[in-house]
Order: structure tokens, then sequence, then C-alpha cells
């Protein structure tokens, strides 16, 4: 089977760093995903990670531990336009699940 | 280049209904796959499209069906539309039939059933 848990809402402010967390069970599990996506619009694509470690891209982040079924995303240096719903996504058996998302508010 | 594309953008139908939406990928692109999104929710899979064959089906009855053109255009068919199937559908496009090529998502179409 496969199960997704991350926080349902965090808040943060401008310029500050936050880690958006993601726990995994996944069956036959190939990659981890992150997207964001805002109110209204369609999730853009953040990153993924295959194997453990740290990906780096930008002002965002992701590191994934397969053996703890965990990922983070981290955004440095957090913008306004960063409030969005973050969605941690796994791949297992090419069935790509989707966490319910995280819902970031950044304020000034 | 078009991105992805979705068609009608919004639709209300009644219960029994049946609905068509379709999706045209983003240019190169052969892969397509739907997506059902409730209100306050991730999405969820209901299936993927390669080689006009499908290849995986997410928890969903066989009253959602689909089909995938020689030009890689897809549709998604839902029979005896149910109050529950309400929500944003969303298609993305991908290349050689694996998520690990990056997704992207089409702006979707907003199904309401009353």
């Amino acid at each position: 089977g496969q199960n997704i848990d991350q926080p349902t809402e965090m808040t943060a402010t401008e310029g500050a760093i936050v880690q958006i967390n993601c726990t995994y069970q996944t069956s036959g599990f190939n990659g981890l995903f992150w997207y964001q996506q805002h109110a209204g619009e369609a999730p853009t694509f953040l990153s993924y990670n295959v194997l453990d470690g740290l990906e780096e891209k930008g002002r965002f982040s992701s590191f994934l531990s397969r053996s703890k079924g965990y990922s983070y995303l981290l955004l440095k240096e957090l913008q306004m336009k960063d409030s969005a719903s973050y969605l941690c996504a796994s791949e297992g058996f090419q069935k790509l699940v989707f966490g319910t998302g995280t819902r970031l508010l950044v304020s000034p | 280049d078009a991105g992805v594309t979705q068609s009608p953008t919004h639709l209300i139908k009644t219960r029994g209904q049946q609905v068509t939406l379709r999706c045209s990928p983003k240019s190169g692109h052969d892969t397509v796959s739907w997506y059902q999104q409730a209100l306050g929710q991730g999405p969820q899979f209901i299936f993927q499209y390669y080689e006009e064959e499908e290849r995986q089906r997410g928890n969903f009855p066989d009253r959602f069906s689909g089909h995938q053109f020689p030009n890689y255009s897809s549709e998604l068919n839902v029979n005896a539309l149910l109050l529950g199937d309400s929500a944003l559908y969303l298609c993305a496009s991908s290349w050689g039939g694996s998520f690990l090529n990056e997704q992207f998502f089409g702006p979707g179409t907003r199904l309401t059933v009353l």
C-alpha cells in the first residue's frame, strides 16, 4: 500500500527558512517528488529524489532518506510569493501518490 | 510552445450523466496521466496512458475510463456520475512513460455534479 503524511499548515516570515517534512510508506518505492500549488492553479514540479541525500535547486532543497521513509523540502530566503501548498508525492509500481499538501503562509 | 491544455475549463452535470474531459500534452511529450483533486486535498492518481495503452491505474472504479490517441492527446470518461465525482480533474504530461521525467500539469477541468 501507499501512505503519505505531511503537516496540514505552516507559517513563516519573509526572509526566514522553513522545512516541510513528509513521511511515506510506499510499496515498490521509486522516487519522492515535491510540487508547489498556488490556490486555484495547477501543481508545478519543484524537485525529485531517487537516492538518499540532498538535492539543491536555488532557494529550494529536498532531502530523502529511503531507510527512514522520510523527506523534507527546505525553502530559504522566503518570499511572499512562496505562500502556496506544497505537495509531497511518492512513486511506487508506476503509481504516483500525493499527500494532502502543506499550506505555507508567509507573512511580512 | 503551448503547454498542457485541457478542455473544457468548467462543466456542470447531473447525477447519472456521463462526461468526457480532454487533454493535449505539452509538445514532445508522449505520456498522459490523469488526477482527481478534491477541494483541500492532494491530487489522486486515476491512470496513466503511454503508447495508447493504460499502464497503471489508481483506486478508481471502472466508471472512470480513458483513451489516448496517436497524437498523444487523451480523454477521460466518467459514467454514471455521482455527487462525489465533483472535483478538479488534472491532466499531466511527460515523456517516456516515467514519472521520473518531469510532469507538467494542465490548468484542470472543474467538474460539478448536481
